[in-house]
């Protein structure tokens, strides 16, 4: 069955400090991958997805992930993170074939003004 | 930019009642989708709705979850006899395609 790991948490950076949030998922074919975030109260937004060619993929308010096959990671950064960045960040897994996403549990990160 | 709404934000009700959640996806999409979310645990998939049938369920939708789509706009989400367990935000999203989903911003079901 299709998983996904996020590893960390909970994450607690200063200001203009660098994010790296891990995501790992178990599926061996084809796939389609995302982060979500959801600040505090409200509901999940897409901050990037990869569905195909370059690996690297940018995304809104300066997040950028990379996709890494044969380590089966899409890992989230951000060079600099401010304030408003606090919230919980899932990444999601979709694979071919199917309709759903599987969620991993989420990474709550705090950023401290 | 356009939203997906859900109807109520937030909704008490005692076991063993019936509910109806309520959502209104991006007019242009053709993919409906509910995904639930227990206090402190991860987003999960509960069905998936593509040309007024089910395409896809996962195993909590189980028989006393339905959903329907009984007009052009609106896409519900019925739970027939509710649990203490089935207390949870409730997310409803759409798409036009099978990836890039849009969220509603989530119905937090009370049941007391």
């Amino acid at each position: 069955a299709q998983s996904v790991s996020q590893h960390n948490h909970h994450v607690i950076l200063s200001e203009a400090a660098s994010l790296e949030l891990g995501c790992n998922y178990s599926y061996g074919g084809t796939v389609n991958l995302f982060w979500y975030v959801q600040y505090p109260g409200q509901h999940l937004q897409l901050l990037l997805k990869y569905f195909s060619g370059d690996p690297l993929v940018k995304g809104i308010k300066g997040f950028e992930a990379e996709f890494i096959k044969s380590k089966f990671s899409f890992n989230l950064r951000k060079p600099s993170v401010q304030w408003s960045d606090t919230a919980e960040y899932f990444c999601g897994v979709r694979a071919s074939g199917t309709y759903k996403y599987i969620f991993g549990t989420g990474t709550r990160l705090k950023v401290l003004a | 930019e356009p939203e997906v709404t859900q109807t109520p934000s937030h909704q008490v009700t005692q076991m063993g009642q019936e509910v109806i959640l309520r959502c209104v996806p991006i007019s242009n999409h053709l993919y409906f989708y509910w995904y639930r979310q227990i206090l402190g645990q991860k987003v999960e998939f509960l069905v998936s709705f593509y040309n007024n049938e089910i395409s896809e369920k996962s195993e909590i939708f189980d028989d006393q979850f339905s959903v329907e789509r009984p007009d052009g706009s609106n896409f519900t989400l019925k739970i027939r006899s509710t649990k203490l367990e089935d207390s949870a935000m409730y997310f409803c999203a759409s798409s036009e395609g099978r990836a890039g989903y849009t969220f509603g911003s989530g119905t937090r079901l009370t049941v007391v």
